[in-house]
């Protein structure tokens, strides 16, 4: 089946720094790959989707210039974390689509900022 | 607008017991849904989904979910539950036109705890 990765797995960082996460599709091609949030005893809500060479397409409540999102090619997308204040902890989870109907989801990354 | 709703947040059974998990949708169109599970620290996996094909729908590890237009359900089945069941699951919706065409709705989850 197909694989998507995320890297990293766990991050702690300090207040005010920024943090990058990639999310990669392994043995397929992806025009579009989504990033959401997820946290603790809740369920996963969309932050924004990605397509490959065009801008991010952004929930509603979700600060663009706060979660930047590149999709450079079609295996990468990286979700950045800018300026992270302790409230952005949660766990991310990106998802890529190989069809309109299926999307495969990466094991997450749990961010914690301190 | 679209939605689903898991009607247990937590569902407990015993091992070789059947499971039953609830979940039911409402939407405009012809849904496409989606059984998800996640097990701790792990990616989420499809069990199963529905895209107006078969309304007996089975899936991986036993699983299977029936899609019924007249109660607007679909909830997810398991014969005989084993104790690597034990895990989170997600009940999604698949929206089908306009802006949210191809994008993921989750329910809010259901933890199955299978007891020896």
């Amino acid at each position: 089946g197909a694989v998507v990765s995320q890297h990293p797995s766990r991050v702690i960082c300090k207040s005010g720094t920024s943090v990058k996460i990639e999310c990669r599709s392994l043995d397929f091609q992806a025009t579009t790959m989504f990033w959401y949030r997820q946290f603790p005893k809740q369920s996963l809500m969309l932050m924004a989707t990605s397509n490959e060479g065009s801008k991010a397409t952004y929930e509603q409540g979700v600060e663009k210039d706060k979660f930047l999102i590149n999709h450079a090619s079609l295996t990468l997308s990286t979700l950045t974390v800018t300026s992270a204040h302790p409230e952005d902890s949660s766990f991310y989870i990106c998802s890529a689509r190989t069809s309109v109907e299926i999307q495969y989801f990466g094991p997450g990354t749990r961010l914690l900022v301190l | 607008a679209q939605s689903v709703t898991q009607l247990d947040s937590h569902v407990s059974v015993s091992e070789g017991t059947p499971v039953l998990l609830r979940c039911n949708y409402s939407s405009s169109y012809s849904p496409s849904l989606f059984w998800y599970v996640q097990h701790p620290n792990k990616g989420l996996q499809l069990l199963l989904k529905y895209t107006s094909a078969a309304t007996l729908v089975k899936g991986i590890n036993g699983f299977e979910a029936e899609f019924k237009k007249s109660e607007t359900s679909f909830h997810l089945t398991k014969p005989s539950a084993h104790m690597s069941d034990a895990a989170e699951y997600f009940c999604v919706y698949s929206g089908a036109g306009g802006t949210s065409y191809g994008k993921l709705t989750f329910g809010q989850g259901t933890i199955l705890t299978v007891h020896p």
